[in-house]
């Protein structure tokens, strides 16, 4: 069993639409939870980044962290066609110096 | 302005080629990764430095090396020892010290056995 998981899609949505994506995970000591946007054949980005449980909310996304059910979600509203992209969840432990990485969702927005 | 360079872009080997990719950043940070990403599998790391002349392996280190002289360069051999070197490598670099999770990454380099 992978430490991260995270369904690889491919996601297709009309444009406008509430898009979720999740990512669950094995290892009880990750602290620090992260979403990452790669556009095709580009390198990965930060987009989103919490510490804990809660939420996180930035213009038009919002990131879940459910650390009791070991679930993580990003949700983007009214989703645009730029919004097309690979989705990567990515976690750490306290203290330690590199990120465990889900497989990535493939999300594309039609016009 | 601030980055990672990689290079190549794109990269053609014949099989039991040794290949090196290169990674630049300027961004003063300490640590530097590299990951391979195949589909489906997101990202895996290699090896990873936090300082210099120090690195230390990653999850999937058979069959590359790493060296690091100098606080900027990261570069990656995939030696003729990787069964299956076709893929999308990922050189990335990070503050050290109270890890945050933000990874700065290059654009990537494609690497195709033939």
């Amino acid at each position: 069993q992978k430490e991260v998981e995270q369904d690889p899609g491919p996601l297709s949505v009309p444009e406008g639409a509430i898009v979720s994506l999740n990512c669950t995970y094995s290892n009880s000591a990750f602290q620090y939870f992260m979403w990452y946007r790669q556009y095709s054949r580009k390198g990965p980005e930060l987009l989103m980044y919490t510490y804990s449980s809660g939420n996180k909310e930035d213009g038009r996304f919002t990131a879940q962290v459910d650390k009791s059910s070991k679930y993580i979600s990003l949700f983007i509203r009214d989703s645009q066609p730029s919004d097309s992209a690979t989705y990567l969840c990515a976690m750490s432990e306290k203290g330690a110096q590199k990120l465990v990485f889900g497989q990535g969702t493939r999300l594309t927005i039609n016009p | 302005d601030g980055g990672i360079t990689q290079s190549p872009k794109y990269l053609f080997r014949k099989e039991g080629q040794n290949v090196t990719l290169s990674c630049e950043q300027n961004l003063n940070h300490d640590a530097m990764y590299w990951y391979r990403q195949d589909p489906g599998q997101g990202l895996r790391l290699i090896y990873y430095s936090q300082i210099v002349n120090d690195f230390q392996k990653g999850d999937i280190a058979e069959g590359y090396s790493v060296s690091r002289e100098k606080k900027e360069s990261f570069p990656l051999t995939v030696t003729s020892a990787q069964k299956n070197p076709t893929a999308f490598y990922l050189c990335a670099s990070s503050t050290r010290g109270l890890f945050t999770g933000e990874l700065f990454f290059g654009e990537g380099s494609r690497l195709t056995v033939l």
